[in-house]
């Protein structure tokens, strides 16, 4: 259960669009499509952004918007506004009722 | 209003053990497969363990090499996780998380609850 790789960091101006990628292998991101976001600001709970890798619950704008391709997942983010700023997280069913999670990216909108 | 709130958390030596709580309200509890998540300070998300709805299923990382035990009280609208063995690598703020099999994803977070484990 090695955790998902994520950029540490990304950055972009209000505006403009960022993609965050998470690489996984075959037997997670890329054997499954229950591929999920977070969004966590400082001091804060982690809130539900893309869920089954391109669905987004209701309330979240469409700015958010997932992908995937073979063992990579991908969160895009356009229209930044300064709220975006946050750490993001993918998390993918691993098989064997077990999850993993990525390291988290740091968004920091300029 | 939808609410995870977690408690037990604290100060323990290593070796220590500890029970966390988390009361949930405002959904169907016993519909929901739960959930403990951990984040250790400055670091990212980790999976810990799960349970099914009626406490069929359980499951946990394999990291965790039997040390701790996750329960459920539908009565009571309770999540427990016992934590035997702890180590210092074990500190960390504990999440109660309800996954939605609806949305196959992890749908409802409480706030957290912090354990240091540290002589």
């Amino acid at each position: 259960q090695s955790a998902l790789t994520q950029p540490r960091s990304v950055s972009g101006s209000p505006g403009q669009s960022v993609t965050i990628s998470c690489t996984g292998t075959s037997s997670d991101v890329g054997g499954y499509n229950y591929v999920s976001w977070y969004q966590q600001h400082p001091g804060k709970a982690p809130k539900l952004m893309i869920y089954d890798v391109s669905k987004r619950p209701s309330g979240v704008p469409d700015r958010f918007s997932g992908s995937k391709s073979g063992n990579t997942a991908s969160l895009t983010i356009s229209g930044l506004q300064a709220e975006d700023e946050a750490d993001y997280y993918c998390c993918s069913y691993a098989g064997s009722h077990t999850w993993v999670f990525g390291g988290g990216t740091k968004l920091t909108v300029l | 209003e939808v609410q995870l709130v977690e408690s037990g958390g604290g100060l323990v030596q290593p070796g220590g053990s500890l029970r966390l709580s988390c009361a949930a309200s405002g959904f169907t509890f016993s519909s929901y497969s739960m959930n403990w998540v951990r984040q250790a300070p400055g670091k990212g998300l980790e999976w810990v363990s799960s349970i099914s709805s009626s406490s069929t299923y359980i499951y946990y990382a394999d990291s965790l090499k039997g040390r701790f035990t996750i329960s459920r009280d539908n009565a009571k609208n309770s999540l427990y996780l016992q934590m035997n063995s702890l180590r210092a690598e074990d500190t960390a703020l504990y999440y109660c998380v309800a996954y939605s099999s609806s949305s196959s994803a992890f749908d409802i977070w409480g706030q957290g609850t912090m354990v240091t484990v540290s002589s």
